[in-house]
């Protein structure tokens, strides 16, 4: 069965300096997003990105973050100064959505960003 | 705004036994709304979803319940087994121009005791 696979399982990184989170998606998808999950809290979103362009993002992902799909399989994302509130996990998903309908989103196994 | 939240942190039920968790939520807008299982250390994993031109939906051991007019939904699941030990999500579908976005709710623990 077909899924989601993230890269790396888990980060550690000083505060301010870059990390880069992979995603490879379900080969078909068109949809992809990216999720976050505080530890204890609820999972929240950040972005969504379909056709090579941001299409959503929520107040979270500020100008720290950025995604792209640079080589047209993974699909990544990138804090360019790592802050403490930055700790959490992250998950991609992605969906074969299209305008207006509805279709089941899969999430990948998640990266559990520490950053000291 | 958009807002989903649950009645139960923290649920305990003997094997065997049915479990019912619940979840509230504001945006009588939403198409969808859908729960998630998440075991420890994986993404949420889809479990059952339900239009809200629907009440009840039933899948296998699942069934959703849907009550627009408290805007209520529940998760049924039947004869609880030790691998239903999770935390659950209710979640509702925020369409957007291109994708859904999902609106997560707080999460409730499911304990299975044996």
């Amino acid at each position: 069965e077909p899924e989601v696979t993230q890269t790396p399982s888990h980060q550690v990184t000083q505060m301010g300096q870059e990390v880069i989170l992979r995603c490879v998606p379900i080969s078909n998808h068109l949809y992809f997003y990216w999720y976050r999950q505080i530890l204890g809290q609820k999972v929240e979103f950040l972005v969504s990105f379909y056709n090579n362009e941001i299409s959503e993002k929520s107040e979270i992902f500020d100008d720290q973050f950025s995604v792209e799909r640079p080589d047209g399989s993974n699909f990544t994302l990138k804090i360019r100064s790592t802050k403490l509130e930055d700790s959490a996990m992250y998950f991609c998903a992605t969906g074969l959505a299209g305008e207006g309908s509805y279709n089941e989103q899969f999430f990948g196994p998640g990266t559990r960003l520490t950053v000291l | 705004g958009e807002s989903v939240g649950l009645h139960l942190p923290t649920l305990s039920v003997q094997e065997g036994d049915n479990s019912i968790i619940n979840c509230a939520y504001s945006n009588s807008a939403s198409d969808y709304f859908i729960w998630y299982k998440q075991e420890s250390g994986k993404g949420p994993q889809f479990i059952i979803d339900i239009r809200s031109n629907m009440d009840k939906r039933q899948g296998q051991r699942v069934t959703v319940l849907l009550n627009k007019t408290v805007k209520h939904l529940s998760l049924q699941i039947a004869a609880t087994q030790p691998g239903d030990s999770a935390v659950y999500f209710c979640a509702e579908i925020s369409t957007m121009e291109y994708g859904n976005k999902l609106v997560f709710g707080a999460g409730t623990i499911l304990r299975v005791k044996s």
